[in-house]
């Protein structure tokens, strides 16, 4: 079993939904971040979370350290956000490497 | 604000040759690492400097791979010979380092086949 699970895997959305998409693990962590991956495209960190919720335009970021549970929001959806969504955990520690999960594929079609 | 660079891009060599990919990390970036994303998988650690030094090491192939960063700025990540199963992105990424990894930020990659 993964130490970091997404879920859906894979998720198509009319334009304009609300989207969720949700990330637990299994290990201590003092940090998630939600990523985001184009087809082609390089990494880009959408938000490192410690405790409660950070908003970022469209995308809401929200955690639950008691529950290891995390969740992303995109509200009023558009095709540009079509897109592989990856939650990785910093477990912290000297090796600040992060474990991923096998991230989520976002279709948003018009 | 200047993001991660790395080069080249892409590259294509044959099995058995070597490979060098560079990086230089957002300034102020104490900590860089570089990971392998095979096709379909996540991204792997394969190194984690903190300024010159090496913190974590433990899945880089090191009789094939090897990786430095001199004066604690850019990295070069090398791979002499090339295997098939070498073929995947080449991450580079960076971070304020402490605890939490603070500013963690990627670059584009550099996409390697071998072939």
């Amino acid at each position: 079993k993964n130490e970091v699970e997404q879920s859906p895997q894979n998720l198509t959305a009319q334009e304009g939904e609300f989207i969720t998409i949700n990330c637990s693990y299994s290990v201590g962590i003092s940090a998630l971040h939600w990523l985001q991956q184009h087809p082609g495209g390089g990494i880009v960190s959408l938000f490192m979370l410690s405790s409660g919720k950070k908003k970022h335009g469209r995308l809401i970021a929200t955690i639950n350290i008691q529950e290891k549970h995390s969740s992303l929001h995109i509200t009023a959806s558009h095709p540009r956000d079509s897109a592989v969504y990856i939650c990785a955990v910093s477990p912290g520690g000297a090796t600040n490497k992060l474990i991923f999960g096998t991230g989520t594929l976002l279709a948003v079609q018009p | 604000e200047a993001g991660v660079a790395q080069s080249p891009r892409y590259k294509i060599i044959e099995k058995r040759q070597s490979v060098a990919f560079w990086c230089n990390p957002i300034s102020g970036h104490a900590t860089l690492y570089w990971y392998q994303q095979i096709l379909g998988q996540g991204p792997k650690l394969l190194i984690q400097f903190q300024n010159n030094g090496v913190v974590d090491d433990s899945q880089l192939p090191k009789d094939r791979f090897s990786a430095e960063r001199l004066k604690g700025v850019d990295s070069t990540l090398k791979i002499q010979p090339a295997k098939l199963e070498d073929s995947a992105v080449y991450l580079c990424a960076s971070s304020f380092g402490g605890d939490r990894g603070y500013g963690y930020t990627f670059g584009s990659g550099t996409r390697l086949t071998v072939v």
